[in-house]
């Protein structure tokens, strides 16, 4: 059972810039968490998407970032005009749907993708 | 309330020694206490977790205490080896939530002396 994947690993951008990032979970997990990490910081929580719904989006910035997690596909977490301080790794994580087997608190984690803006 | 604090920021050890990490809460909704240990360039990967209905809980070298009231929680480390040598964050959650979103601790950086 493959893991969670994320793509691209590293992204450079320049300053306004759209950085888009990809996220697949892993097989037979329906929910996906995306959580930024700036340099020697812990982990900041900004949304959780289901299958084409966006349950809890609190952690992310008002504008310029979104996400989605369509019927199809990998969830994309998309940054518009990118600036400096978007610099982070953003990882993304997944959990199984609540009434398939496993432990529906634990969140697996991909590799993250780091991004840096020039 | 929603945060979870974590001490120490960094932590040296000899090897063989015992390593131990602090954390605290607030929210007495959490229900579900991970611990990840991240490796430089990598994601968090699950260490181990505790729910508040048990005090300790033991997984090979790496034991979780819990005390619920005084919303504490730790992780000790025994015959600490260099390959243990990581960050480590402990976390909450809340089980079955619509939002069931982790907090993480801010982090120690474990390093562990040959």
């Amino acid at each position: 059972n493959a893991g969670v994947m994320q793509n691209p690993r590293h992204l450079v951008r320049r300053r306004g810039q759209e950085a888009r990032l990809r996220c697949s979970p892993m097989k037979g997990h329906s929910h996906v968490y995306w959580y930024r990490q700036l340099p020697e910081e812990g982990l900041k929580f900004m949304v959780y998407l289901q299958k084409e719904n966006i349950i809890d989006e609190s952690g992310m910035p008002k504008e310029r970032f979104s996400a989605e997690f369509p019927k199809e596909g990998p969830s994309i977490l998309r940054i518009q005009q990118v600036v400096r301080g978007d610099s982070a790794a953003y990882f993304c994580a997944s959990s199984p749907f609540p009434s398939g087997a496993g432990n529906t608190d634990t969140q697996y984690f991909g590799p993250g993708t780091r991004l840096t803006v020039l | 309330q929603q945060q979870v604090k974590q001490s120490p920021q960094s932590l040296i050890v000899q090897k063989g020694g015992i390593s131990i990490i602090n954390c605290a809460y607030e929210n007495t909704a959490f229900d579900y206490f991970p611990w990840y240990q991240q490796f430089p360039g990598k994601g968090p990967a699950l260490l181990i977790a505790i729910r508040p209905d048990v005090s300790e809980k033991k997984e090979g070298r790496f034991t979780i205490s819990f005390n619920k009231s005084a919303k504490q929680f730790s992780l000790h480390i025994m015959d600490s080896q260099p390959g243990d040598s990581a960050t480590y964050f402990c976390a909450a959650s809340r089980s079955y939530s619509s939002a069931s979103k982790i907090i993480f601790g801010s982090g120690t950086r474990l390093s562990i002396r040959p």
